[in-house]
């Protein structure tokens, strides 16, 4: 039978084509929210936060969209390339008594196409 | 600037054994250690939290008693995988923050723990 956690959802992309990845968050109360990219065998690498009190930023060819009425979370990445392909998480930042805490969405597998 | 090193990168070890895992802030201060399993496929799960000098804070499910965190300085935190079953094997990686501006977690690039 199937197994839960071992389908990550997958968005592929031709090269250079702009990439759309989502990601609802839980906690009304999160104040900060990151992206991070991982490749196979690493570590997250970070991309790009936004704070509650935004609802959009912009990078180097990612801009993050924060929509907190809906809880949603997008990441857009601009004229898509090969070294893109990997897995993205979106991540809460909550405030708690023991401090910051991060918490992870499930991960979306990108794969560009040449 | 901000980068953050694990040492093995990868071990292999027998049931029963114990596997220690470093993780070094090398250029910045890390007030606050952060441990994560990540299985494959699957997303990064929060361990414990770790701040210098004080005891971990271990999330709900995490047995303490099993993996042994020490945060003794500024820039070093090591996690201790004690008596080492196959089912603990995973990608465990750490993550640091510095404590100015609050929430900047740094990730290092994670240590492959196989228990045969």
């Amino acid at each position: 039978g199937e197994s839960v956690g071992l389908h990550l959802p997958t968005l592929s992309v031709q090269e250079g084509d702009n990439s759309i990845i989502n990601c609802a968050y839980s906690n009304s109360a999160s104040d900060y929210f990151i992206w991070y990219k991982q490749e196979s065998g690493k570590g997250p690498q970070f991309i790009i936060d936004i704070r509650s009190n935004m609802d959009k930023r912009q990078g180097q060819r990612v801009t993050v969209l924060l929509n907190k009425t809906v809880k949603h979370l997008s990441l857009q990445i601009a004229a898509t390339q090969p070294g893109d392909s990997a897995v993205y998480f979106c991540a809460e930042n909550i405030l708690t008594g023991g401090g910051n805490k991060l918490t992870f969405g499930t991960g979306t597998q990108l794969k560009v196409e040449l | 600037g901000a980068v953050v090193s694990q040492h093995p990168s990868w071990v292999i070890c027998k049931s029963g054994t114990s596997v220690k895992i470093e993780c070094r802030s090398l250029d910045f201060q890390a007030t606050t250690m952060f441990w994560y399993r990540q299985f494959p496929k699957q997303s990064l799960m929060l361990m414990a939290t770790s701040n210098e000098g004080s005891k971990a804070t271990y999330e709900q499910g995490v047995e303490k008693d099993k993996f042994l965190i020490n945060h003794a300085s500024l820039t070093l935190s090591t996690l201790t995988v004690t008596s080492a079953h196959p089912e603990d094997s995973s990608f465990y990686i750490c993550s640091a923050s510095s404590g100015i501006g609050g929430d900047t977690q740094y990730f290092g690039p994670g240590t492959r723990l196989t228990v045969l």
